[in-house]
Formats: structure tokens, sequence, C-alpha cells
């Protein structure tokens, strides 16, 4: 596609259910990662994936959350048990490569509620 | 770690004056360095970037220039109109890492 697309835009659930956030990157760009934006903050390193597999996942604050890129295109970021400090705007982003002069393309990312 | 430190907002301003907006860095190694910025209810956009020491990144009349003896990558322009409202964050990428590490951004309101 043209750009990143995330789905849904807005995601509101409860305290201890599982919630799962999508991100169609940009056709043939290698590199996604995830963010994460609380508000008032810039965003948070989540996770970073070169093609199929998680290159650095350094950034995921605890087991329940959890991502995949199964073919090296869409991802999934999944969330388990909510809470609702997980509260946020999630940012996926691609790049060409993984390399390091190149800046991003963000998506609009998925703003999920947790009550 | 690496980390950037972004001048506190909320910064307002009127149409055609002088806008700077302070940043400075700590990195290992040679990190490149970047601005992104965010206008009201879009995403994320890379505004400018430098990849080395000295480099100037420019775009839409704005300027940074990395400055590796000062560790710092202020952002400039010299006459702002009211649609450079926006929250700008300043980030870099480096240390053989890929993600990016951002500030917490700068809030600038420009007023007619």
């Amino acid at each position: 596609g043209a750009g990143v697309s995330q789905t849904p835009s807005n995601k509101v659930t409860e305290k201890g259910k599982y919630v799962e956030l999508r991100c169609d990157p940009i056709s043939g760009h290698t590199a996604l990662y995830w963010y994460r934006q609380s508000l008032g903050q810039g965003p948070e390193f989540l996770i970073y994936f070169q093609g199929t597999g998680a290159a650095d996942d350094s950034g995921l604050p605890n087991d329940r959350f959890f991502a995949v890129r199964p073919e090296g295109s869409v991802s999934t970021l999944k969330i388990q048990r909510t809470e609702r400090g997980d509260s946020a705007v999630y940012l996926c982003a691609s790049s060409l490569t993984g390399t390091g002069g190149a800046g991003y393309t963000f998506g609009s990312g998925t703003r999920l509620t947790v009550v | 770690g690496n980390s950037v430190t972004q001048m506190e907002g909320p910064v307002t301003l009127s149409e055609e004056a002088f806008l700077t907006i302070n940043c400075t860095y700590t990195a290992t190694g040679y990190p490149s360095l970047f601005w992104y910025v965010q206008y009201p209810g879009e995403g994320l956009q890379l505004l400018l970037k430098a990849t080395k020491a000295d480099d100037k990144g420019s775009n839409k009349g704005f300027e940074a220039t990395y400055r590796k003896e000062t560790t710092s990558f202020h952002l400039e322009k010299g006459s702002v109109q009211v649609s450079d409202s926006a929250v700008y964050f300043c980030a870099l990428r480096g240390g053989g890492a890929q993600k990016l590490v951002f500030g917490q951004g700068t809030r600038l309101t420009i007023n007619p």
C-alpha cells in the first residue's frame, strides 16, 4: 500500500481481556517496528522485525506482550490480560531496510483504552 | 544507554517569529539524528535528518545541524507560520541498534 496501515484505529477493551493490533507495512519494506506512545510522551520502542524474525524485542515491557510477523509483511501485536496502564497509542513503522541512516514511515496508530 | 532531551514546551509564538527548539543527546558511537513532526490528528512524519557530524538537515524551511562537540541537534526556522503548529520530536538511532530513541516532544503553537 501507499502508507503504513494500522487497524483498528481505536480499541476499547476491559481490563483482563486479550487484544490484537494489526500493522500492514509499506510493500517491500523489510523492517517493521512497534512503538508505544503514552499521553504527553515520545514514542517508546517495543520490538523490531527484520523480515519474519524479531531482531530486537528488548522494549517489550513484560511477557503479556507478544508480536509476530509470520510472512514478513503484516505484523500483529498481541497483549494478554490487559491492564489500565497499557492504555496508549500503539504505533507501527516500516523502513526499506534496517540501516541506520534511513527514517521510518509511521502509521497513524491504534489508540488502546483499557477500562 | 542512548537518550534524547528536548526543550520543554509548550512553546507559543506569533507568526513570522524565529523558532528554536533545543535537543541534546547522549549516545555511544555515531548516531543518526532526526526530527519528526506530528500535526494535529495525523501520524508522525519525518521532518529532517542528519547522519554525521556537521551535516545540516533541512526541509520546509526548518534546519538542524548535527553538532558532535555539543551533542546537540537544535531545530530552527526563520519565520514560522500558523501551519507549523504541531508536536515536534527529536530522535536518534545509533549504537548498532535499529530502534529510534525519542525525546518527550515539544508542542508548538503559532498564533496569527
